[in-house]
C-alpha cells in the first residue's frame, strides 16, 4: 500500500524557518517525481514544486523561489521541502504528493498519491 | 497557464448532473488537464487524469472531456459523497503546474 506520512510544521514568525519531511512506503521511491502543494486557509490548491525521480531537477512556484528548497533521500525513502524567509502569506497546510506513473516527463504528470497534510502557521 | 474554473458554486440536489467547467488561457499540451475532489481535513484525490481518463477506484459517475483549451469535469448522479470542492489542473507545459481557482459543489 501507498503510503506518505508527513512530519514538521508547526508555529514560526515571520523571516524564519521550518523543514517539512515526507516519509514514503509501499512503492518504488526513486521512480517517482514528488511534489508539494499548499492550500491556504480558505483558499485553493497552489502548486509549490516538485523534484526528479533522482533529485537532479527540482521547479518552484515563483511565489517560494529563492526561499523553498525541496530535496529528496532515496536511501531513507523521503522528500523534504526547506522553507526559508518565511512570510504570512505561507500559511497553509502543505502536502505532499507522488506523481501518478513512473519517470513522467520533465515533471509533468498529476499527483495520483497525497500525504495526509501537515500545518504551517507564519505570524508575528 | 492560468486556469478559470466555473462556476464558483454549484447548487445541486442528491441525483442530479454537476457540470463543472475549467478554461485555460492558452492551448494545453497533450490535453494534460487533471481533476481533483478535496474535502475539508481530506488530502485531494485525483479523479481524472489525461482530460478523460478515470483514476483508479473512481467511480463511473465521474467523467471528463474537452480539449484545447476548455475542459469538463461532469458528475452523472451526485451522491451525498460528492458534495466537495473539485480543482482542475494542467500538467501541460514545464512546472510550475498550474491550478484553477476551483468550484464548490453543495447542496441545494
Amino acid at each position: 500500500e501507498v503510503q506518505l506520512v508527513q512530519s514538521g510544521g508547526g508555529s514560526v514568525q515571520p523571516g524564519g524557518s521550518l523543514r517539512l519531511s515526507c516519509g514514503a512506503s509501499g512503492f518504488t521511491f526513486n521512480s517517482y517525481w514528488m511534489t508539494w502543494v499548499r492550500q491556504a486557509p480558505g483558499k485553493g490548491l497552489e502548486w509549490v514544486a516538485n523534484i526528479r525521480e533522482d533529485g537532479s531537477e527540482a521547479y518552484y512556484a515563483d511565489s517560494v523561489k529563492g526561499r523553498f528548497t525541496i530535496s529528496r533521500d532515496n536511501v531513507q525513502m523521503s522528500v523534504s521541502l526547506q522553507m526559508n524567509s518565511l512570510r504570512v502569506e505561507d500559511t497553509a497546510v502543505y502536502y505532499c504528493a507522488r506523481s501518478r506513473v513512473m519517470y513522467c516527463s520533465g515533471g509533468r504528470c498529476p499527483s495520483g498519491y497525497w500525504g495526509q497534510g501537515t500545518l504551517v502557521s507564519v505570524s508575528s | 497557464i492560468v486556469l478559470a474554473q466555473s462556476p464558483g458554486t454549484l447548487s445541486l440536489s442528491p441525483g442530479e448532473r454537476a457540470t463543472l467547467s475549467c478554461r485555460a488561457s492558452q492551448t494545453i499540451s497533450n490535453n494534460y488537464v487533471a481533476w481533483y475532489q478535496k474535502k475539508p481535513g481530506q488530502a485531494p484525490r485525483l479523479l481524472v487524469y489525461g482530460a478523460s481518463n478515470r483514476a483508479t477506484g473512481i467511480p463511473d459517475r465521474f467523467s471528463g472531456s474537452g480539449s484545447g483549451a476548455d475542459f469538463t469535469l461532469s458528475i452523472s448522479r451526485l451522491e451525498p459523497e460528492d458534495f466537495a470542492v473539485y480543482y482542475c489542473q494542467q500538467y501541460g507545459s514545464s512546472p510550475p503546474l498550474s491550478f484553477g481557482g476551483g468550484t464548490k459543489v453543495e447542496v441545494k
